[in-house]
């Protein structure tokens, strides 16, 4: 398996549903990262997690709801989405202490299309 | 604040011909590190490459090779004898002693390989 497992690839939504994306890590990291990539933009931080605690919401707006049940999982609520939050969304993950030594190991994304 | 701008916003060049992707940055920080990611069509982000503030050493592995210069707070890529496995999207990146576990992006280079 690669390190960090995003499910599902892809995914279609209306404005009214309610999804979840699944972040799962094997590498024993204890930091993990929400990130949004629109076409044409800088990646955006989207939310950082340290030893399962929040530690970063870079002013997402609510109808994203992140959760992170240990130190291995992350999930992305996702409710009332709007068509410009149609992005690829990645996770990512690194041993707090080594970031400096290996960056961050990242998925391979969830294309998101909100209709 | 913290700033990594790649002006270069898409690139495409004929095989085995030489090709720089160039990066700048900005930090206040006296202790930062620079990162250099790759994103192939399959969308993870892979780890290329680190360097921190204090090592401005050239570095070439096999047919990359990066320069930094802080005197020009840049840390430029060049691929050597281009392929066409190399094309893909192109990330600098930034992380700062006051930035903590955060890694700032800039917004890509993507790269076209023609055969």
């Amino acid at each position: 398996e690669t390190g960090v497992t995003q499910t599902p690839r892809h995914l279609v939504m209306g404005m009214t549903n309610k999804k979840s994306l699944k972040c799962e890590q094997h590498l024993g990291h204890n930091a993990m990262y929400w990130y949004k990539q629109s076409a044409k933009k800088p990646l955006e931080l989207m939310f950082v997690y340290n030893f399962k605690e929040q530690t970063e919401n870079n002013s997402v707006p609510s109808r994203f709801s992140p959760e992170c049940p240990n130190s291995s999982h992350l999930f992305l609520h996702l409710h009332t989405l709007q068509p410009e939050d149609s992005a690829l969304y990645l996770c990512a993950s690194s041993q707090d202490g080594e970031l400096f030594n290996y960056g961050y190991t990242f998925g391979s994304g969830t294309r998101l299309t909100v209709v | 604040a913290q700033k990594v701008t790649q002006a270069q916003t898409e690139i495409s060049v004929v095989e085995k011909e030489d090709v720089t992707l160039d990066c700048v940055y900005e930090t206040r920080d006296t202790t930062y590190y620079l990162f250099w990611y790759k994103q192939p069509p399959s969308g993870e982000l892979v780890f290329l490459i680190r360097r921190n503030s204090f090592d401005e050493q050239n570095e070439i592995s096999g047919r990359y090779s990066w320069n930094f210069q802080k005197s020009t707070s840049s840390f430029n890529f060049t691929i050597t004898a281009s392929q066409v496995v190399d094309s893909a999207v192109y990330f600098c990146a930034l992380s700062g002693s006051s930035s903590a576990s955060k890694i700032i992006f800039g917004s890509g280079t993507r790269l076209s390989i023609r055969p």
